[in-house]
């Protein structure tokens, strides 16, 4: 596609729920990111995906908190047991060069409410 | 941890001023980022200066780093009403093998027409 997708855009959850968040990044693009943004706060790296390399999970808060990609393409997020101190936006990026040396592409990112 | 700190972390400006923002970060850096968020969801990258240089320009956009004072800062010139955003930077740092960006807590800024 033209840009970086992410769905749902929003997502409202009871607390003790599983949630599943998807990422379609730019086709080719090679790097895939996850960072969190909670409310009025910078972005909060959680994993890195580059080619078939096994993934930087350095940031992940939790064992709740997993993320695969299949294929080289479609990355998921899933956040295990929700609490609330897990709602934020969830933003994905992607980009086509090597890791860091241009801007990433965002995706709109998926705000994720748990109740 | 956060490597980047912006000042201010808010700015409000009359339309036609220029907006300066600053970012500091802690540690040797391999490039940074300038990013501009709107309404709290996507991230749009705005210009990226290597560590071996030390000025850059985009449009109205002109970015300086000093790494021997670990800051860079983002000045808008000519400001808009459209220009209101959050503004955020974001560094690699030189020996990091992921390239993932590191970003401040942004400076978020108000254009008044």
């Amino acid at each position: 596609g033209a840009g970086v997708s992410q769905s749902p855009s929003n997502k409202v959850t009871e607390k003790g729920k599983d949630v599943e968040l998807r990422c379609d990044p730019i086709s080719g693009h090679t790097a895939l990111y996850w960072y969190r943004q909670s409310l009025g706060q910078g972005l909060e790296f959680l994993i890195y995906f580059q080619g078939n390399s096994a993934p930087d999970k350095s940031g992940l808060p939790s064992d709740r908190f997993s993320a695969e990609r299949t294929g080289g393409s479609v990355s998921t997020l899933t956040i295990q047991r929700t609490q609330q101190e897990d709602s934020a936006v969830y933003l994905c990026a992607s980009s086509s060069y090597l890791a860091g040396t241009h801007g990433y592409t965002f995706g709109s990112g998926t705000r994720l409410t748990v109740v | 941890s956060q490597q980047g700190e912006e000042d201010p972390q808010a700015l409000s400006i009359q339309e036609g001023e220029n907006a300066t923002m600053n970012c500091s970060y802690k540690t040797s850096i391999n490039n940074l980022q300038w990013y501009r968020q709107n309404s709290g969801r996507g991230l749009v990258h705005l210009i990226l200066i290597r560590s071996n240089e030390r000025e850059k320009h985009s449009g109205r956009l002109r970015v300086t780093l000093d790494t021997s004072k670990k800051s860079s800062s983002l000045l808008i010139t000519a400001s808009r009403a459209a220009d209101t955003a959050s503004y955020f930077c974001a560094t690699v740092m030189i020996y990091n093998q992921g390239g993932k960006l590191i970003f401040g807590q942004g400076t978020e800024l108000s254009v008044k027409p």
